[in-house]
């Protein structure tokens, strides 16, 4: 199966700061990659999907990029509510895996 | 809106059974496949089964195949979780999801609505 590896675990930053996350996949997954945020006691939310595309109502601050193996997630300028955990998603074959997420702290 | 109203949360036994339910609204249920996930406390996410719309094809994580069973009434609207042999390695928050579409011709299954979670705690 196809591991998903996300970096790093967690990460401090302040309001205004750019920041990106990295998920690597161990086999190539063409652009078949999603990420979501969850914030602490929420469910997940789906931010972009196709590697880069952005779902409907998340704001344009959130950029995903990457292809292959290799992907990122950047948040241009961060907002208070940004403060959560991410996590990418494999979707291309079963089994349909999660990496294990990148906490942004304040 | 679409609403995932998950029920069936508990607290078992180590060995024991318990079925989660997932009712949905908001769209055209029948078109959809649907998708748990789970949450151990603390931890990341952790895709657990898959069903088609027409509840013909259906997949497994490995660490709950033989033991997990998914399903759904699209007459109702509701798609199901049947787990047995619980241990406490399946204690978790389980979520259903809702595939991002419902073109068969599309490839991949990621998930753009989620219930409300539903906790399930193994304990003696």
């Amino acid at each position: 199966d196809i591991q998903m590896t996300q970096s790093p675990s967690s990460l401090s930053a302040s309001i205004g700061d750019r920041v990106t996350f990295s998920c690597r996949a161990s086999q190539g997954i063409y652009n078949y990659l999603a990420w979501y945020q969850q914030k602490p006691g929420q469910i997940p939310k789906l931010l972009i999907y196709a590697a880069s595309t952005l779902h409907s109502g998340v704001p344009s601050r959130f950029r995903g990029s990457g292809s292959g193996t290799d992907f990122s997630l950047t948040i241009s300028s961060l907002q208070p509510e940004d403060f959560a955990t991410y996590f990418c998603q494999k979707y291309d074959t079963v089994p349909w895996t999660f990496g294990q997420g990148t906490k942004l702290e304040i | 809106e679409v609403q995932l109203l998950q029920s069936g949360g508990d607290v078992v036994q180590p060995g024991g059974s318990l079925r989660l339910s997932c009712a949905a609204s908001g769209f055209n249920f029948n078109d959809y496949a649907m998708t748990w996930v789970r949450q151990a406390p603390g931890e990341g996410l952790e895709w657990v089964s898959s069903i088609s719309h027409d509840s013909e094809k259906t997949y497994y994580a490995d660490s709950v195949k033989g033991r997990f069973s998914v399903s759904r009434d699209n007459s109702k609207n509701t798609t199901y979780l049947q787990m047995s042999s619980l241990g406490v390695d399946d204690a978790a928050i389980y979520y259903c999801a809702k595939r991002h579409t419902n073109n068969v011709a599309v490839p991949g299954n990621f998930f753009d609505s989620w219930g409300q979670g539903a906790l399930v705690t193994v304990s003696s």
